[in-house]
């Protein structure tokens, strides 16, 4: 199975910083790989799919990029509603996803 | 706006088998992929396996071949079963529809609220 290292798995952060967070795969993905916001108690939303496609209806804060291994979300301007976990999963069969990561108030 | 409403039953004894159910309101089964995805405090997000709309199914084979998956188009909703559950297999499982474009699958876009599973005797 492809492993999915996702960093930093916990990260303190004020509301109008640039967040990013790192995925990287075990081997090769090409582009198939999402990312999720997740907050407590609800499921995983999906904001970026193929790496780098904004899912509809998500603020453009959200970007992805990255392609091969090595992934990364950014969030341009953190605003309060973004203080959640982040999850990134690959689509080569088996799925699997990354380790998360908190993104907390500084 | 399609919705997803998982259910099922919260306690399950260890050696029984989980069964669960996806009730699908907004849209044909039939139009797309699905996915069962479950979470626990020990594996994070966990696949366990997708379906086409055409009903071939893909499990994940660490879960050796104790999960069935299947739909029902005149009930539109979707099943899982997992046999010979243990505390290993306590978590959230959820339902989810999958994005693809051509032949790949890209994305979990639209998911159910969860349902709790907890594996106790």
């Amino acid at each position: 199975d492809i492993q999915m290292t996702q960093f930093p798995s916990t990260l303190s952060a004020s509301v109008g910083d640039r967040v990013t967070i790192t995925c990287r795969a075990s081997q090769e993905i090409y582009s198939f790989l999402a990312w999720y916001q997740q907050k407590p108690g609800k499921a995983p939303k999906l904001l970026i799919y193929r790496a780098s496609t904004l899912q509809s209806g998500v603020p453009s804060r959200f970007s992805g990029s990255g392609s091969g291994t090595e992934f990364t979300l950014t969030i341009s301007s953190l605003e309060p509603d973004d203080f959640a976990s982040y999850y990134c999963q690959q689509f080569n069969f088996p799925w699997t996803f990354g380790q998360g990561t908190k993104v907390e108030i500084k | 706006q399609v919705q997803l409403q998982e259910s099922g039953p919260g306690l399950v004894k260890p050696s029984e088998t989980l069964s669960l159910t996806c009730s699908v309101s907004g849209d044909s089964i039939r139009n797309y992929y699905w996915s069962w995805i479950r979470q626990s405090p020990a594996k994070g997000l966990d696949f366990i396996g997708y379906f086409s709309h055409g009903g071939s199914t893909f499990s994940n084979p660490s879960l050796n071949s104790r999960v069935t998956m299947s739909m029902d188009t005149s009930e539109n909703q979707l099943s899982l079963k997992v046999t010979s559950v243990t505390a290993a297999d306590t978590g959230i499982y959820y339902c989810a529809r999958v994005i693809v474009l051509g032949p790949q699958l890209h994305g979990l876009d639209v998911w159910g609220h969860g349902t709790t599973v907890s594996v106790s005797s």
